[in-house]
């Protein structure tokens, strides 16, 4: 079974310092993906970047980057230059496959709550 | 509309009583999922829908939970007989076939008292 971690259950970061987001897995697939969310109050989840387990570089999206250890089977997200919007629940997220359609179920972390401060 | 819509936005139901979730995915996304996030913690994956069938049951909480599709869009999530525990957020997702990325609605905050 797939398992994702997150030690963090809450972080406090200065405005604009960069901040990075722990996130453990475990699995037996050699094919997989890892994924960021954010959750605002508002609760719904914003996709933030996704990491493929073969790609080689590591992922970017604007402010955000993934820091992808693949024998540390570990995939932190860091955030630069932090911003009072977010403050917000981030989680970590693996696919897994359901069926031979292609189509997969995500399996979550319990989430870090990222307050930025001014 | 451009995202994923879930209605209602907050339900309040006494135990014991039938509540029905309705998520309308995004036009043209193909595959649909139901995830249950309870306070304080993580989304739990609960079923996905490809077109109008449901190959994949197995997150289910129990048998008062059910889920249809219609169409191959609207779904609805159907909790019978409605119990405290099942008072959580359940958040609908689409995605199109074979896409890495699930697209979320703002969720239905169930509370039974």
């Amino acid at each position: 079974a797939q398992k994702i971690t997150q030690t963090q259950p809450g972080m406090f970061v200065q405005e604009k310092e960069a901040v990075t987001l722990d996130c453990t897995y475990d699995t037996s697939d050699q094919s997989y993906g890892l994924f960021w969310y954010k959750q605002p109050s508002s609760g719904e989840m914003i996709f933030l970047i996704y990491q493929g387990s073969y790609d080689e570089q590591n992922a970017t999206e604007g402010r955000y980057s993934l820091n992808f250890q693949k024998a540390r089977k570990s995939a932190n997200l860091v955030i630069s230059a932090s911003q009072l919007g977010d403050s917000a629940m981030y989680f970590c997220a693996m696919r897994e496959e359901l069926s031979n359609f292609g189509n997969e179920k995500l399996t979550f972390g319990t989430g870090t709550r990222l307050t930025i401060i001014p | 509309g451009a995202g994923v819509s879930q209605s209602p936005s907050n339900k309040v139901t006494e135990k014991g009583k039938d509540v029905e979730l309705r998520c309308d995915p995004i036009s043209g996304h193909t595959a649909l999922y139901w995830y249950r996030q309870s306070l304080g913690q993580g989304l739990e994956f609960l079923i996905y829908f490809q077109g109008n069938s449901a190959p994949d049951k197995s997150g289910l909480p129990s048998d008062r939970f059910s889920a249809e599709r219609t169409g191959g869009s609207v779904s609805t999530l159907t909790i019978q007989r409605t119990q405290q525990e099942d008072s959580a957020v359940y958040l609908c997702a689409s995605s199109l076939v074979a896409a890495r990325t699930q697209y979320f609605g703002p969720g239905t905050r169930l509370l039974v008292l």
